[in-house]
């Protein structure tokens, strides 16, 4: 199948300091990146999806100043924890899907757990 | 809109037992389904899923799953489970077409006890 990657893994941070991680296709050009968000024995919730190229659909209640997104190449999307506080502590995972034909799947990153202090 | 409904949010169970994980859906048109495996503190795996033909769907890990339209289901099964797979399941959803957003369940998590 497909490789994702994702990183760093981890990043413990200072509330204040904003973090990126960066979530890469490594075998596959990805139209669209998803980012999700999974709190501790929760299941994931969808924060937005990025097209190559365009801005970030964001779902309803993620706020776009706060986790920004960039999907500048069809290998590459990053996401942004701006001015990261406690409550964003938490793990982020990241999925791609090449866009070719009708969908079927998307592929997993590994995760990156985010501590902030 | 389409949803995913894990009922049973712990299922333990002895080593070389079979299990079964449920899950329901609701979708206003037809769906592309799917099951996922999380092991601790990493991504998810993609263990099967149900695009299209036979309702029964073989996976990886000896994992099996059917795809039941009457009943808006898709349990997973496995007929004697290992230590390996304890882990956490999550059935999700696809409602095909231009939406290509995956709907998770709360997730499952299997124990596997000695």
């Amino acid at each position: 199948g497909a490789v994702v990657s994702q990183h760093p893994s981890r990043v413990i941070c200072k509330s204040g300091t904003s973090v990126k991680i960066e979530c890469r296709s490594l075998d596959f050009q990805a139209t669209t990146m998803f980012w999700y968000r999974q709190f501790p024995k929760k299941s994931l919730m969808l924060m937005a999806t990025s097209n190559e190229g365009s801005k970030a659909t964001y779902e309803q209640g993620v706020e776009k100043d706060k986790f920004l997104i960039n999907h500048a190449s069809l290998t590459l999307s990053t996401l942004t924890v701006t001015s990261a506080h406690p409550e964003d502590s938490s793990f982020y995972i990241c999925s791609a899907w090449s866009g070719a034909g009708t969908f079927d799947e998307q592929f997993f990153g590994p995760g990156t757990r985010l501590t902030v202090l | 809109a389409q949803s995913v409904t894990q009922l049973d949010s712990q299922v333990p169970v002895f080593e070389e037992a079979p299990v079964e994980l449920r899950c329901n859906y609701s979708s206003s048109v037809s769906v592309y389904l799917f099951w996922y495996v999380q092991y601790p503190n990493q991504g998810l795996q993609l263990l099967l899923k149900y695009l299209s033909g036979s309702t029964l769907v073989k996976g990886i890990n000896g994992f099996e799953a059917e795809f039941n339209k009457s009943q808006t289901s898709f349990h997973l099964r496995k007929p004697s489970v290992h230590i390996s797979d304890t882990a956490e399941y999550f059935c999700a959803v696809n409602s095909g077409g231009s939406n290509y957003k995956l709907t998770f369940g709360k997730g499952t998590l299997l124990t596997v006890n000695p």
